[in-house]
């Protein structure tokens, strides 16, 4: 069975702050690809990064970094210098090939 | 270039009624995907459509059902309705489906009262 956790349901970090959203994920498949999802309050889903289950190479997009560990099952998102208009929901993904499988969501609150 | 389309906005039916969603996809895009997101369950996989056939199915109902034009076009219909399927009705598309990453439209929030 696939899955994806999201134990963090809502964070608040005043303006300038890092923080680290957390997303753990479950599957046999051998192949799959992960994601991230930003969710304004417009509510519309906007991509933000896909990485495939063979790349473990961290990768970093201006104050967005995101780091892949296969050992831990886990594909953590970091914002550096958060700014208010990070704030939004935030959904991890895992896509095999069949359907996409999203985390409950991680409400982000940057404060001013 | 015009990004994915859902109408309507917002719709508010009473319970037993049917009601009926529609996707406009990306230019190109022939895999129309539906999700049903409501509060503390995130995003649930409803089903999805490639070159006008259901490719894969979600677990739910059978009063949840959709098609597909030849335009790439999505329906959603939702028979019977009840208390608990209101929700925000969110559509995507991408050029095949698969591991791509998913254009996603602002949903249509439906209220059943």
């Amino acid at each position: 069975a696939q899955k994806v956790t999201q134990a963090q349901t809502e964070i608040s970090v005043v303006e300038k702050e890092d923080v680290t959203l957390d997303c753990v994920y479950e599957t046999r498949d051998t192949t799959y690809y992960l994601f991230w999802y930003k969710q304004p309050p417009s509510g519309e889903l906007v991509f933000l990064i896909r990485r495939n289950s063979f790349d473990e190479q961290n990768e970093i997009s201006g104050r967005y970094s995101w780091n892949f560990q296969k050992s831990t099952s886990s594909f953590n998102f970091t914002i550096t210098a958060s700014q208010v208009v990070d704030s939004a929901v935030y959904f991890c993904a895992l896509s095999t090939g069949n359907q996409f499988y999203f985390g409950t969501g991680t409400s982000l609150t940057v404060i001013p | 270039k015009a990004g994915v389309t859902q109408t309507p906005r917002y719709l508010i039916k009473t319970r037993g009624q049917q009601v009926t969603l529609s996707c406009s996809p990306i230019s190109g895009h022939r895999s129309v995907s539906w999700y049903q997101q409501t509060p503390g369950q995130g995003l649930q996989f409803l089903f999805e459509y490639f070159s006008e056939t259901q490719r894969n199915k979600g677990n739910f109902p059978g009063r949840f059902s959709g098609r597909q034009f030849s335009n790439s076009r999505s329906e959603m219909n939702v028979s019977t309705l009840e208390l608990g399927d209101s929700a925000l009705y969110l559509c995507a598309s991408s050029w095949g489906g698969g591991y791509e990453k998913l254009f996603f439209g602002s949903g249509t929030q439906l209220s059943v009262l």
